[in-house]
């Protein structure tokens, strides 16, 4: 049983326009939410989190979104570039549990020139 | 400061044989954990130690896995003996204490069983 999804596994975006990423999660006891971005062969590094008081978290060209009501969270990058291709993994846990994440199946994010 | 740093980074062995993995995390961070991405899949959890004690070893897949947390600095997972759907990526995480703290991910060590 998955509790975090990510049904887009790639995507596709031109440089300079928006990337949005999508994950939706199940448990409603998860209450703390990462995105993690990983190259071939590197292991995960960690990108932006947004905590279930929040709707909006943003750095930089990140945005995450929060809709608790949904339980579905989004990623943006505006604008994208090419180095930000790569796989994008939703990371999910409960505050209280340190690090012991639940992860999606990541979206690979092409952005082309 | 030294990432985390796991080894070897690819292991290839024969089905029954024993590997070692080896983590060593940042130093001063208390939790560190173990995780296994196998084809593709999601990273999914296996183990979590804080200083030297198991605090939560729910993910791992049977008793063919040992985890082991010496003095509280490096940590190695043995598989014991391996078999073919052992294969994948293992990756090893630190975080320091306290709450939602962002884990630090090594490299991984890619195990292929043959």
């Amino acid at each position: 049983d998955q509790q975090v999804k990510q049904n887009s596994p790639s995507l596709s975006v031109q440089e300079g326009r928006i990337s949005i990423l999508n994950c939706d999660y199940t448990n409603s006891m998860f209450d703390y939410f990462l995105w993690y971005k990983k190259y071939p062969a590197e292991g995960p590094t960690f990108l932006i989190s947004i905590s279930s008081i929040k709707d909006k978290n943003e750095d930089g060209r990140f945005t995450v979104f929060l809709n608790k009501s949904a339980k579905h969270l989004s990623l943006h990058i505006v604008p994208s570039q090419p180095g930000d291709s790569a796989v994008y993994f939703c990371a999910a846990t409960r505050t209280g549990t340190a690090s012991k994440l639940t992860f999606g199946t990541g979206t690979r994010l092409q952005v082309t020139l | 400061e030294a990432g985390v740093t796991q080894f070897p980074s690819h292991s290839v062995i024969e089905k029954g044989q024993t590997v070692t993995l080896r983590c060593d995390p940042i130093s001063g961070h208390d939790n560190l954990y173990w995780y296994r991405r196998v084809m593709g899949k999601e990273i999914k959890f296996l183990l979590h130690f804080v200083k030297e004690s198991k605090q939560d070893e729910s993910g791992m897949p049977n008793n063919r896995f040992l985890a082991e947390r010496t003095g509280g600095t490096y940590s190695t997972l043995k598989v014991q003996p391996a078999e073919l759907e052992d294969s994948g990526v293992y990756f090893c995480a630190s975080s320091p204490s306290g709450f939602n703290t962002e884990a630090f991910f090594g490299q991984g060590t890619r195990l292929t069983v043959v």
